[in-house]
């Protein structure tokens, strides 16, 4: 059964970078598929982030983009994202998931992050 | 950029309704659309993919059509536990932003 787990932390300052990491399990990430990152501002709708193979091909979202990096640790099986620069428009539940050839079909739980002083 | 116009935003239904979510593509994607499913505090789940594929043990009074531009999401008799938002997505080049999301209430 293949399992995501969102972690990093709850609390980020302004300007600074967010840094999530997405543990997989019972499923090895060198084997195929898309990784990808999801978020959604808190009482908002679904933000597609970007996601990534593991051999480096990487779609992102036009308006993100210059401050989104998504990255493949196929040693650790797990991938991350870390976006700069950040505000508290950035405040949202972030999830990760795994994209199959059409969709995003296996979801993490999701992590909260909070943009403040 | 291709943006997703889904409507209604908001629905209210009884159980036992057959209800139908709509999504317009701003320019032809073929049949790369897919829909979602998401409770309060959950996660989203994948309910159908490619415009009209069943995702692996989603119940059958689920379906979905279209192709171009004009897809629709059908719930053919509503249960309790259908009560949710539902979201379409393109899964087409580099365009994968979702639609503004359908929330459905109990009437």
């Amino acid at each position: 059964q293949v399992q995501l787990q969102e972690s990093g932390p709850g609390l980020v300052r302004p300007s600074e970078t967010l840094s999530l990491i997405c543990a997989v399990s019972g499923y090895s990430i060198s084997s195929g598929h898309y990784w990808g990152w999801i978020r959604q501002p808190p009482g908002k709708g679904l933000e597609w982030i970007g996601h990534m193979y593991h051999s480096g091909s990487t779609y992102n979202n036009p308006s993100l983009k210059s401050r989104v990096t998504i990255s493949v640790d196929t040693s650790k099986n797990e991938f991350s994202l870390r976006l700069t620069s950040v505000t508290a428009a950035d405040t949202a539940v972030y999830y990760c998931a795994r994209h199959d050839v059409m969709a995003f079909d296996i979801w993490g739980q999701g992590t909260m992050v909070t943009v403040s002083a | 950029d291709i943006q997703m116009t889904q409507s209604p935003s908001s629905l209210s239904a009884s159980i036992g309704d057959r209800v139908t979510i709509t999504c317009r593509a701003s320019q032809n994607i073929n049949t790369y659309l897919n829909w979602y499913q998401q409770k309060p505090g959950k996660a989203p789940k994948l309910l159908i993919y490619a415009a009209s594929s069943l995702q692996n043990g989603v119940p059958s009074r689920f379906s979905g059509s279209g192709s171009g531009t004009d897809f629709t999401l059908t719930i053919s008799s509503l249960q309790p536990e259908d009560f949710a938002s539902y979201y379409c997505q393109p899964s087409y080049g580099s365009f994968h932003n979702f639609g503004q999301g359908t929330n459905l209430e109990i009437k």
